[in-house]
């Protein structure tokens, strides 16, 4: 089935910093999901993504699929601490969601 | 609020014990699934359920069961517990459409010694 890379596996930022994790594909996405996972706990879904090039915003949050449908980036400006977490990409592989390695975010105060 | 529910939060059990980890939403959600994951690692699917009397198995090999008698209701049973069983399982389940993604539950975080 389809599978996605995250980059970077890691993301140490200063607090008040911007920051861009990326998820890519080798095939075209249908759609593509986000999920954040606070340390301790359980995924929260964040947003889904399906048109080309579409691109969400949540406060603090850009979402942006690429406009191949083969990649996906989450942009993070002006990062808190309430921040910290793994960011998860998730596709649908046969209708079920097949998620990403992640990127687990930490915030230096 | 979370509308799913997972029991217990935490477990530790001695190997060969049988143990159910029971998995309850208020959704009236179809879709079920279990996800296995290891602390700070991906999170592989070992069972999911459309509906009710239907179930498979997922990406990952697991031996564990799981059944679905009831919308509501779907447990996971390990029947001889192991070491290699240790991890965090979490349950999900999916509303009508895909714009709202998948509902998980706080997970069950099961210890085997």
């Amino acid at each position: 089935g389809q599978q996605v890379m995250q980059i970077p596996q890691y993301q140490h930022v200063q607090e008040g910093e911007d920051f861009t994790t990326y998820c890519n594909s080798s095939t075209t996405l249908s759609n593509i999901q986000w999920y954040k996972q606070r340390p301790g706990g359980h995924p929260v879904f964040l947003i889904q993504l399906v048109k080309s090039g579409e691109v969400k915003k949540q406060k603090r949050l850009t979402f942006q699929f690429g406009e191949a449908k083969k990649n996906s980036s989450l942009h993070i400006t002006a990062t808190q601490t309430t921040d910290v977490g793994t960011y998860f990409c998730a596709l649908f592989n046969d209708y079920k969601l097949s998620f990403g390695a992640g990127t687990t975010v930490t915030v230096r105060a | 609020e979370a509308d799913i529910y997972q029991t217990p939060r935490y477990l530790v059990i001695g190997t060969g014990k049988k143990i159910t980890l029971e998995c309850s939403q208020t959704m009236g959600h179809d879709k079920m699934y279990w996800y296995q994951q290891d602390p700070g690692m991906e999170l592989h699917l070992i069972h999911y359920s459309y509906g009710v009397n239907s179930t498979e198995k997922g990406d990952l090999s697991s031996e564990s069961t799981v059944s679905r008698i009831r919308t509501e209701h779907f447990p996971l049973t390990l029947e001889s517990a192991r070491p290699s069983h240790t991890s965090q399982y979490l349950c999900a389940s999916e509303g009508i459409g895909m714009a709202y993604g998948y509902t998980f539950g706080s997970g069950t975080r099961l210890t085997v010694v």
